[in-house]
């Protein structure tokens, strides 16, 4: 089956530092991405998606790259703030427009 | 506001109890999904809706059964036989057009003892 893990599970960042939080995933017919924040007890939020016609995307504070070659996924968090501590999630599609979730990596920011 | 939600927040049962949960959307969305999420994981899919009564199984889906009578609505019910129910569950949907993108609600601890 699909599969999309990360690389690792814990990220500690001092506050105003940059983030990278990175993802592998195996299937190379992938064509779709998303990164997911989840703070504690709630619900994942979007964040940013790509598309596998892309190799880097930027959103506020945000950007995702894409490295088809290496089957690798990573988001960079600019300038960390207290409120980014929360679990992300990266995501690919199936078929049927369904999602393959990672475990998440814990992101924590130090004060 | 526009949105999904999820009823109760936290839900209590004894084992052998079927339970139901609830999952509304406004968004007008043709999509709807059910995940189960255990501790330090990620989602995994329990069952899927892509139009009014029409549903699939997802990898999960053994001890799970669901209804899509509205497209508003898609209630979960976990039952007797699903042997480890405990968990925290969450909907999603999805406007079913070419974006991927789901939207999830806030979530449904459930704990059966």
């Amino acid at each position: 089956g699909e599969n999309v893990g990360l690389h690792l599970p814990t990220l500690s960042v001092q506050e105003g530092d940059n983030s990278i939080i990175n993802c592998a995933y195996s299937n190379s017919a992938s064509d779709y991405f998303i990164w997911y924040k989840q703070e504690s007890g709630k619900g994942p939020q979007f964040i940013i998606d790509i598309r596998s016609n892309m190799d880097k995307r930027q959103g506020q504070r945000v950007t995702v790259l894409l490295n088809k070659t290496v089957k690798h996924l990573s988001l960079q968090i600019a300038a960390t703030q207290p409120g980014d501590s929360a679990v992300y999630f990266c995501a690919h599609s199936g078929s049927a427009r369904q999602l393959t979730f990672g475990s998440g990596t814990q992101l924590t920011v130090l004060p | 506001d526009g949105g999904i939600t999820q009823s109760p927040k936290y839900l209590f049962r004894k084992e052998g109890q079927n339970v139901t949960l609830s999952c509304e959307q406004n968004l007008n969305h043709d999509a709807m999904y059910w995940y189960r999420q255990d501790p330090g994981q990620g989602l995994r899919l329990i069952y899927y809706s892509q139009i009014v009564n029409d549903f699939q199984k997802g990898d999960i889906a053994e001890g799970y059964s669901v209804s899509r009578e509205k497209k508003e609505s898609f209630p979960l019910t976990v039952t007797s036989a699903q042997k480890n129910p405990t968990a925290f569950y969450l909907c999603a949907s999805n406007t079913g057009g070419p974006a991927y993108e789901q939207y999830f609600g806030p979530g449904t601890r459930l704990t059966v003892t």
